[in-house]
């Protein structure tokens, strides 16, 4: 199963982009990359996912590479709500292998 | 509302008390699975259901067990608690396909004495 790698925390001002990098140098050709993010110590939140391709959505973007090895998840504009923990995760079809890893904790300064 | 519940949201309890965290969500999904967080180790999955009858192990399943008797409803089970059992538990749920997402419940703090 793949794993992948993230920093431990990074900072963003508040307005600016926030891009979060992702190693997931063992990654499967069947394998999806999922980014969730926990605020506090609620339950995670899906943001956004993709397989190949760069993918958009109204939360964020996520860019893989061309080799699928690693990928970032940008917020274009970060919000103090933005403030979290954000978690890559790669995982093939059934969600039985899902794993979580450590994140980034992100915090966004005024 | 599309939401996954939990409940109890809090619970202390004392070693080998039997107890039981319920799961139900209300958007017919096939996929649920229990997860717990502990500090410095993120989110671990304990067991998780492809459908109704159909559970399996995770990745931390001693001590827990689960039944999925309907297809709303996926609770889990502390037959015998201890004290490393102490945790914040997460249900979630999907449809169980790589292009859906999981929707996690609120969580549970246990704190078993």
């Amino acid at each position: 199963d793949a794993k992948t790698t993230q920093p431990p925390s990074m900072d963003c001002a508040e307005g600016r982009a926030a891009n979060l990098p992702c190693n997931h140098s063992t990654i499967s050709g069947n394998e999806y990359v999922y980014w969730y993010r926990q605020i506090h110590s609620q339950g995670p939140q899906y943001i956004i996912h993709g397989l190949k391709n760069n993918e958009t959505n109204e939360m964020a973007s996520l860019i893989i590479t061309e080799d699928r090895k690693s990928s970032t998840l940008i917020l274009p504009h970060a919000t103090l709500r933005d403030t979290a923990v954000y978690y890559c995760i790669v995982s093939a079809y059934n969600f039985n292998k899902f794993y979580f890893g450590s994140g980034t904790k992100l915090n966004v300064k005024p | 509302e599309a939401q996954v519940t939990q409940n109890p949201r809090y619970l202390i309890t004392v070693t080998g008390k039997k107890l039981t965290v319920t799961c139900s969500q209300n958007m017919n999904h096939e996929y649920m699975s229990w997860y717990r967080q502990d500090p410095g180790l993120g989110l671990r999955q304990i067991y998780y259901s492809m459908n109704v009858e159909v559970t399996d192990k995770g990745d931390v399943p001693e001590g827990y067990k689960v039944s999925r008797k309907e297809k709303r409803n996926f609770p889990l089970i502390l037959e015998s608690p201890s004290p490393n059992q102490t945790s914040l538990y997460f249900c979630a749920s999907s449809l169980g396909l790589a292009e859906e997402t999981q929707y996690f419940g609120p969580g549970t703090r246990l704190l078993v004495l």
